[in-house]
Parts: structure tokens; sequence; C-alpha cells
């Protein structure tokens, strides 16, 4: 079965800390495809960022940084100096080949001044 | 200009009244999806479109039907609402290969059925 597991619920930093999401997913599927997702209050869906299950290579973007670890099943997401505007829902999403897109639960980040 | 718009972006009606939301895009993307979010239940797909004459059925498509005008245009109708289908509807359009495309999401449009 697929599943993505957003185990953390809420979080709440204040301005400047680094804090990570996490994301764990199942997939018996040896090319699969993850993607990460914010919604600010505002309520539209952003696309952040797309890996490829054969592409281990961790990236960052400015203070956005992630971590892709196919021994443990997980695609971390780690902002740097959190800010303000930081602050949104994050969905962690897999998707095979073939099916459709599976989203996590979403973590609720609050980024306190 | 947003790329994926969405029509209207709230609205509240009564049950068993019959709704259309809109979608539109200037992505030039072929594959068109909808989708609701409620809380606790994350998002989940009603209907998708690989092309203008190829609609297919997502995991919640009982009580929504929708129409593929143009490759720019995708509606999501509720024949006769009621108030469990209160919730945030996404429409997204898909580029890449289909069966791994990266989705882009419009802006959602709020319902409510009372």
């Amino acid at each position: 079965a697929q599943k993505v597991t957003q185990a953390q619920t809420e979080i709440s930093v204040v301005e400047k800390e680094d804090v990570t999401l996490d994301c764990v997913y199942e997939t018996r599927d040896t090319t699969y495809y993850l993607f990460w997702y914010k919604q600010p209050p505002s309520g539209e869906l952003v696309f952040l960022i797309r890996r490829n299950s054969f592409d281990e290579q961790n990236e960052i973007s400015g203070r956005y940084s992630w971590n892709f670890q196919k021994s443990t099943s997980s695609f971390n997401f780690t902002i740097t100096a959190s800010q303000v505007v930081d602050s949104a829902v994050y969905f962690c999403a897999l998707r095979h080949q073939g099916g459709k897109l599976i989203f996590g639960q979403g973590t609720e980040l609050s980024v306190k001044p | 200009d947003a790329d994926v718009t969405q029509t209207p972006r709230n609205r509240i009606t009564k049950t068993g009244k019959r709704i259309m939301l809109e979608c539109s895009q200037t992505k030039g993307h072929d594959r068109m999806y909808w989708y609701r979010q409620d809380p606790g239940l994350g998002l989940r797909l009603i209907y998708y479109s690989f092309d203008v004459k190829d609609i297919n059925k997502g995991e919640i498509s009982d009580g929504y039907s929708v129409s593929r005008q143009a490759q720019a245009k995708f509606s999501l109708s509720l024949e006769s609402a009621i108030p469990n289908q209160t919730a945030l509807y996404f429409c997204a359009t898909g580029v890449g290969d289909r069966s791994t495309d990266t989705q882009y999401f419009g802006p959602g449009t709020r319902l409510t059925v009372l």
C-alpha cells in the first residue's frame, strides 16, 4: 500500500529558529516520486519540490533544504532561519508510476515573531 | 496573472442546488484534476482529465460530474449539493509524463452547503 505519514501535526517555533518537518512514506515500488507543497493561510497550494526515487541527492533552495533517505523511507524538509511568512501547512506527497498523488495529513507550522 | 484560476473563490449554497465550479489555466498543460480538501482527511481526487476527450473518475466521484470544455478549462459540477460536500476544492494541472506528472494547484474554492 502507498502511504505518507507526517507525524507532526503542529509545530511552533520562534523566528530565526531552524525547523525540520518529517515525512515518512511507504511504497512497494522501486520507482516513485516525492513532493512537498506549502499551503499558506490564504489557502492556495504551492508546489515546492519534486524528487525522483532514483535521485537521492539532497537539495537546497535558499533557506529550504530537503533530505531524501531511501534507507529510512524519509523525505524531510528543513527551513533554516525561519520567518513569519513560513507559517503554513506543509504537505508531503507520494506518487508511483501510473498512480494517484497521495498526500500526507500535513504539518501546520507556526513561526512566531 | 495566476497560471491556474478558479471561480468562484467562495460560495455558499443550499442543499439541493446545482453548483458549478470553474477552473482555467494558462500553463498549456494537457492534464487537469479536481480535488477536495477536508480537515483531517487531506486531499482526495474527484476527477481527472488527460486531455479534452479523456476524463476519468477519481476516488470520490459520486455526486460530482465534470466537463472539459477545452484544453484550458475544466469544470466541476455538483448536481444536487448536500452538506457533506462542504469543503475546499482545488483544481490542478499536470506537466510531465502522465503517470508521474508534477501538479500545480489553483487557489481553491471554498464551498459551503447549508
